[in-house]
């Protein structure tokens, strides 16, 4: 079965510090990967997709197969950058998208 | 109104109880789903309906029971439910195409939270 790991609950960063989420899978076939936030107040919502390969508000993430990794990552924190990270993997197959959630790490970006 | 609403925002209910959430999509989606979020697990899918026709049902314990009567509503009809079901429940839609450059995209409502006494 499917699985995504975020072994960090928390994360702390300064300001302007580069940030680094970590996100795991587990998962035989060949997968899609997102990553999902959700800031206060807000309600959850996508953030990226590793099938557009696009960086959005400063953000990346690579799917390293080897290692079995989507890590997101931000050279330069900011203070809006604080939320709630969820890490997701698809099992859509061009059908419905049955994301399988992490956990999710609270960033939290120190002034 | 735009985007996912989910009714009621809170609710609480006994365990003889029985109760309804309810959710509506006003973005032309084909796919509804229900997550439930509870504490310190990861967010877990419950059902899914694509074209009014339920598609997945995640071994959810049968005292929910989904209602998908047309592509914009979703409820969630409860009853005798126990202390341990109570949690966020979360309503997303998509629109079911890949080809509609969404892939992977839910949109998701803020959410019912439940507590069961």
């Amino acid at each position: 079965a499917q699985r995504v790991t975020q072994p960090e609950k928390l994360l702390s960063v300064f300001k302007g510090a580069p940030v680094e989420l970590k996100c795991n899978y587990s998962y035989s076939g060949s997968p899609e990967l997102f990553w999902y936030v959700q800031y206060s107040r807000q309600r959850l919502q996508l953030l990226l997709r590793h099938i557009s390969r696009e960086s959005i508000k400063g953000f990346t993430a690579d799917l390293n197969k080897g290692e079995t990794s989507f890590h997101l990552k931000k050279p330069f924190a900011q203070e809006e950058d604080s939320a709630m990270y969820y890490c997701a993997l698809s099992l859509s197959n061009f059908g419905n998208e049955k994301l399988t959630f992490g956990t999710g790490t609270r960033l939290t970006i120190i002034p | 109104e735009t985007g996912v609403t989910q009714t009621p925002r809170h609710l609480v209910m006994g365990m003889t109880n029985k109760k309804s959430l309810k959710c509506e999509q006003h973005l032309g989606h084909n796919a509804m789903y229900w997550y439930k979020q509870s504490a310190k697990k990861p967010l877990e899918l419950m059902f899914v309906y694509n074209f009014k026709e339920q598609t997945e049902n995640n071994s959810v314990p049968s005292r929910f029971s989904p209602e998908c009567p047309n592509s914009s509503h979703l409820f969630l009809h409860l009853h005798t439910l126990q202390p341990e079901d109570s949690a966020l429940y979360l309503c997303a839609s998509s629109q079911e195409s890949q080809a509609s450059g969404n892939f992977g995209e839910l949109f998701f409502g803020e959410g019912s939270r439940l507590t069961v006494l």
